[in-house]
């Protein structure tokens, strides 16, 4: 079956840019989540959607970030003016539900130049 | 809070066992362990919820210690296909996890 996709699978961009990235979770899955990676670096936690109820936001680092979630499925993150350190790679991952193996897209690699 | 791996890297040959920690400064409802590849999304390992238990898969296995907020993945007769980082993952009980930074594996022929 079809895993988690992500798109773009690379993404370069001049700061101060709008950058949108979307998910595409497994179907069936209510829990979506977002991570960024920087480089040799470990997961850093972004946000996480579960079905209808409000998305915990407490990991996006500053109010550039958003994301939402339509019709309980498909998530875009979005990075308004973009800055050198927003650098990373960002990963989507969706689950059963809360607290269930997490499957991680292939991710988005962005640079900002 | 971020939980703490150690080590931070380890090299074995194949064939070696390694242990793997993974430890805590709250309370916690589970703990996830994931494997990446260089250049590869991570794949779930295992979890392991709170009450002591141990989960195992082929011969890698992990424990829960709730008590003292510390996981441990054991890695047995390790395989050239066991290389890679290793990441726990810690839920205080939101249902979203923290990362360790991950423990760097790499098996020698």
């Amino acid at each position: 079956g079809a895993g988690v996709s992500q798109s773009p699978s690379n993404k370069v961009t001049e700061k101060g840019k709008d950058v949108e990235l979307r998910c595409d979770p497994i179907s069936g899955h209510t829990a979506l989540y977002w991570y960024r990676q920087s480089l040799g670096q470990g997961l850093e936690f972004l946000i996480y959607f579960q079905g209808n109820s409000a998305p915990d936001k407490s990991g996006l680092p500053s109010d550039r970030f958003s994301a939402e979630r339509t019709g309980g499925s498909v998530s875009t993150l979005t990075i308004q003016r973009t800055q050198q350190e927003d650098s990373a790679v960002y990963l989507c991952a969706s689950s059963l539900s809360g607290r269930q193996p997490q499957h991680f897209g292939d991710g988005t690699r962005l640079s900002i130049l | 809070q971020q939980p703490v791996q150690s080590p931070q890297a380890v090299i074995l040959r194949e064939g070696e066992d390694a242990v793997i920690n993974c430890s805590s400064s709250k309370a916690l409802y589970s703990v996830h362990w994931y494997r990446q590849k260089h250049g590869e999304a991570p794949v779930f390992l295992m979890i392991l919820l709170k009450g002591g238990e141990q989960k195992g898969h082929e011969k890698i296995s992990a424990s829960f210690n709730e008590k003292k907020q510390q996981s441990s993945l054991y890695l047995t007769a390790s395989q050239l296909s066991y290389s890679g980082t290793y990441f726990c993952g810690t839920e205080e009980g939101a249902q979203k996890l923290v990362f360790g930074q991950g423990t760097r594996l790499t098996i020698n022929p």
